[in-house]
């Protein structure tokens, strides 16, 4: 159950888009489409912001959207706002019957 | 709404027992299946437990399993962490969250309780 690959840290500029990626392997992101990825805030419980690789809950906005390509997710955010800064993780789940998350990337709005 | 809370986090020494209790509203508790989920000081998530919603199935992450147990109790809409030979790297936030049905992934989640292993 090792942890999936994010990037530690990334950066934008309000009004921009970036993305995160997050890689697996064929155990886990690779073998299904049940990637999600949560948004925390600073000693918040984490929010989900998309499930099942691009699917948005109900009152998460537009600017959140996912896919997956092989053994790698990425999460998009576009027009970057201030409160976009946060933490955000993604999750697989696995072949063993568990649920592995990434690491966790640091988002900074500058 | 959903709501989740927690309770029974603590300090505890390593080696101990320590058992978190969360207890749900906002939702019909007996057909949702559950999960914990944990955070250790300034680090990432990592899960750690899973339990069906008849509690007939239950998966645990490698650095836990055969110490840590997992059950509820629909009666008393409650889910339960009994934790067990606890060490250091247990130190962390336990988050009891909500499983969102079929999509194998979490779609509401409690406040958290901490839990410091540590002599």
């Amino acid at each position: 159950q090792s942890a999936l690959t994010q990037p530690a840290s990334v950066s934008g500029s309000p009004g921009q888009s970036i993305a995160i990626s997050c890689t697996g392997t064929s155990g886990d992101v690779g073998a299904y489409n049940y990637v999600s990825w949560f948004q925390q805030h600073p000693g918040k419980a984490p929010e989900l912001i998309i499930y099942e690789v691009s699917n948005r809950p109900s009152g998460i906005s537009n600017r959140f959207s996912g896919s997956k390509s092989g053994n790698t997710a990425s999460l998009t955010i576009s027009g970057l706002r201030a409160d976009d800064e946060a933490d955000y993780y993604c999750i697989s789940f696995t072949t063993s019957s568990s649920w592995v998350f990434g690491g966790g990337t640091k988002l900074t709005v500058l | 709404q959903v709501q989740l809370l927690e309770s029974g986090g603590g300090v505890v020494q390593p080696g101990g027992s320590l058992r978190l209790s969360c207890v749900a509203s906002g939702f019909t508790f007996g057909t949702h299946a559950m999960h914990w989920v944990r955070q250790a000081p300034g680090k990432g998530l990592e899960w750690v437990s899973f339990i069906s919603w008849d509690a007939n199935t239950k998966y645990y992450a490698d650095s836990v399993r055969g110490r840590f147990i997992v059950s509820r109790d629909n009666s008393r809409d409650t889910l339960f962490l009994q934790m067990n030979s606890l060490r250091a790297e247990d130190t962390a936030v336990y988050y009891c969250s909500r499983d969102l049905s079929e999509r194998y992934s979490i779609d509401h989640w409690g406040q958290g309780a901490p839990v410091n292993v540590s002599s």
